[in-house]
């Protein structure tokens, strides 16, 4: 079956600091694969997506690129800010859209 | 778009009670899943609605679980005689089919069982 592997929590860094999350996944075929981001109280949100071997989603300033020979979706930033600290969540879409996800990883920023 | 809605928000109830808890998807969507998650997890599917007709159900989900969509629009799920493992957050998403598998989360309804 579908799963999503992401690399153990939680991450603490300081402002402006480099940000890469991993993220592997193992799937028949050629799923579409997602970063959602939760917010402290919120619901969870789509950050990116990519739908193909060697897309890069990207979206405020996070990027990730579909990488179907290491069957990774590893999320980067370059520049990390306080507003960015939630829990990261790499997802995969199996048939009828159903996401599979990761256990999640949370992020804190020190200003 | 008022995004997707779930009632209520919290949920205490004592062993052997039953729960419904309502999700109002984006008016236009078409699919709705419903998730659970719990502390240190991601969400795990459990269902799954196109229109009113359920398509698939996972085999997290047990007997005690039923949901429903009878009109296509709003959704219920219901867990008969909980127990403390039902605590949780249940997620509800919903999504427009050929709209490229984006699905919109609600804010999610925490389960607790004493």
């Amino acid at each position: 079956g579908n799963s999503v592997t992401q690399m153990e929590g939680p991450v603490t860094l300081s402002e402006e600091a480099f940000l890469t999350i991993n993220c592997t996944y193992t799937a028949t075929g050629y799923p579409s694969l997602f970063w959602y981001v939760q917010y402290p109280g919120e619901g969870l949100q789509l950050l990116l997506k990519a739908t193909k071997a060697d897309d890069k989603g990207s979206n405020k300033g996070f990027e990730a690129t579909y990488r179907k020979e290491t069957t990774s979706f590893h999320l980067e930033k370059g520049s990390v800010q306080v507003s960015d600290s939630a829990v990261y969540f790499c997802a995969l879409a199996g048939a009828n859209s159903k996401l599979t996800f990761g256990k999640g990883i949370t992020l804190s920023v020190r200003p | 778009d008022t995004g997707v809605s779930q009632n209520p928000r919290h949920k205490i109830t004592k062993r052997g009670q039953n729960v419904t808890f309502r999700c109002d998807p984006i008016s236009e969507h078409n699919r709705l899943y419903w998730y659970r998650q719990t502390l240190g997890q991601g969400p795990e599917f459990l269902t799954y609605f196109q229109n009113e007709a359920q398509l698939e159900k996972s085999r997290l989900l047990s007997d005690r679980f039923s949901a429903e969509r009878p009109k296509g629009s709003f959704s219920t799920l219901e867990i008969q005689r909980t127990e403390q493992g039902d605590s949780a957050m249940y997620l509800c998403a919903s999504s427009l089919a050929g709209q490229g598998e984006k699905l919109f989360f609600g804010s999610g309804t925490q389960l607790s069982v004493l």
